[in-house]
C-alpha cells in the first residue's frame, strides 16, 4: 500500500529564515508522480511542482527548491528567505502508478512571522 | 476570467434547503473534479468527470448530486444536508481524466456551512 507522510504538522519561522518541509512517500511502485500544492488562507490550492519518479534532479524556482531522493522516498521542499506571504498549508500529493487520483496527506501548516 | 472559478464563495444553508455549487474552468481541460475538505481531515475526492462522463464516485451520499453539462462546467447539487457536511468544497480540472498524471488546477473553493 502507498503512504504519504508529512511529519511536520506545523512549522513557525521568522521572516528571512530558510525552511524545509518534509515529505516521504512509501511505495513499491517504481513509476509515480509527486506534486506539491500550496493552500493560503483564501483556500485555493495552488500548484507548485510536478515531478516523476525517474527524475531525481533537484529543481529550483526562485526562492523555492525541491530535493527528490528515490532511495529514501523523500521529496522535500525548501523555501529560502521566507516571507510572510509564504504562510500557508503545503501539501505533498502523489499519483500512484498513474491510474489513481491524487492522494493528499494532512499537509504542513507554515507560519512566517514578520 | 482565467483558470478555475467557483461560485458562490460562501454559502450558509439550512438542512432542508436545496442549493447548487458551480464550477467553471477556462483552461480547455477535459476532466473536472469535486473535492471536500473538512477541518483536520485530508482532502477527499468526491467525483470525477472526464469528457462529461462520471468516471469516479467515491461512495458519496446521495444528498450530493453532481452534474457536468459540458467539459467547462461542473455543478454540485445539494439537498437535505447535515451539519457534518459543512466544509470547503473545491473544484479542480486537468487536461485528461482519472487515468492520467496530468496536473490538477484548483478553484478557490466554496465554504459551505450547514445549520
Amino acid at each position: 500500500a502507498q503512504k504519504v507522510t508529512q511529519a511536520q504538522t506545523e512549522i513557525s519561522v521568522v521572516e528571512k529564515e530558510d525552511v524545509t518541509l518534509d515529505c516521504v512517500y512509501e511505495t513499491r511502485d517504481t513509476t509515480y508522480y509527486l506534486f506539491w500544492y500550496k493552500q493560503p488562507p483564501s483556500g485555493e490550492l495552488v500548484f507548485l511542482i510536478r515531478r516523476n519518479s525517474f527524475d531525481e534532479q533537484n529543481e529550483i524556482s526562485g526562492r523555492y527548491s525541491w530535493n527528490f531522493q528515490k532511495s529514501t522516498s523523500s521529496f522535500n521542499f525548501t523555501i529560502t528567505a521566507s516571507q510572510v506571504v509564504d504562510s500557508a498549508v503545503y501539501f505533498c500529493a502523489p499519483i500512484p502508478r498513474g491510474n489513481t487520483p491524487l492522494v493528499f496527506g494532512k499537509g504542513t501548516r507554515l507560519s512566517v512571522i514578520a | 476570467e482565467t483558470g478555475v472559478t467557483q461560485t458562490p464563495r460562501h454559502l450558509v444553508m439550512g438542512m432542508t434547503n436545496k442549493k447548487s455549487l458551480k464550477c467553471e474552468q477556462h483552461l480547455g481541460h477535459n476532466a473536472m473534479y469535486w473535492y471536500k475538505q473538512s477541518a483536520k481531515k485530508p482532502l477527499e475526492l468526491m467525483f470525477v468527470y472526464s469528457l462529461e462522463e462520471r468516471v469516479e464516485n467515491n461512495s458519496v451520499p446521495s444528498r450530493f448530486s453532481p452534474e457536468c453539462p459540458n467539459s467547462s462546467h461542473l455543478f454540485l447539487h445539494l439537498h437535505t444536508l447535515q451539519p457534518e457536511d459543512s466544509a470547503l468544497y473545491l473544484c479542480a480540472s486537468s487536461q485528461e481524466g482519472l487515468l492520467s498524471t496530468d496536473t490538477q488546477y484548483f478553484g478557490p473553493g466554496t465554504r459551505l456551512t450547514v445549520l
